[in-house]
């Protein structure tokens, strides 16, 4: 089946430092990859995505790029913010078999950003 | 894109009673979804609201706790019965336009529940 895992946290840094989250995934086929980002008190919202390999994903100064040969859709940002802070979510959609049509999520890594 | 409002955003409820949560889209969606999201927690799919028919629930859920409701394409409804403490969650409604891998899957804001 279908499974994602992203690096625990929770994850501290100084604003302006350079982020990385992992995440590495396990599919069957070809299934498109999604980060995801929680603002305290908030839903959801789509931070960026890549369907295909070596995609890069890119929004908001984060970037993500989908390496099918290590499996993996690491999220990084080369500068923090304070308002940056937020738990991040990798997700995977596959297409394919009984997955049809399910996001499968990561279990969420906790960023906090101090000035 | 697509925009989703819940309503309630957040409630207080009694052990035993039950609350319903509604989610609205603000256009037309092809896939519909409700997931919990307990404390410090992932997100669990509870089940695939589907459009004029029962739920497809996933492993561990079942209608009789959570019955769901889906008249049509921009409009869903979720109940959580007889509650318990354990149910102490954000409920989240989520909708897709698409079956492709291709199409993006949004959320509402949640609904906080906390049970006494």
């Amino acid at each position: 089946g279908n499974s994602v895992t992203q690096m625990e946290g929770p994850v501290t840094l100084s604003e302006e430092a350079f982020l990385t989250i992992n995440c590495t995934y396990t599919a069957t086929g070809y299934p498109s990859l999604f980060w995801y980002v929680q603002y305290p008190g908030e839903g959801l919202q789509l931070l960026l995505k890549a369907t295909k390999a070596d995609d890069k994903g890119s929004n908001k100064g984060f970037e993500a790029t989908y390496r099918k040969e290590t499996t993996s859709f690491h999220l990084e940002k080369g500068s923090v913010q304070v308002s940056d802070s937020a738990v991040y979510f990798c997700a995977l959609y596959n297409a394919g078999g009984t997955s049809y049509g399910k996001l499968t999520f990561g279990q969420g890594t906790i960023l906090t950003v101090h000035p | 894109s697509a925009v989703i409002s819940q309503k309630p955003s957040r409630d207080i409820c009694q052990r035993g009673t039950s609350l319903t949560i509604q989610c609205q889209v603000d256009s037309q969606v092809t896939m519909m979804f409700w997931y919990r999201q307990q404390p410090g927690q992932s997100l669990t799919l509870i089940a695939t609201a589907n459009q004029g028919s029962e739920a497809t629930y996933e492993s561990g859920f079942v209608i009789d706790k959570f019955p769901i409701s889906r008249p049509n394409l921009t409009f869903s409804t979720l109940t959580v019965s007889n509650m318990s403490p354990e149910d102490s969650s954000i409920y989240l409604c989520s909708g897709r336009m698409g079956w492709t891998s291709t199409d993006t899957q949004y959320f509402g804001p949640g609904t906080r529940l906390t049970v006494l």
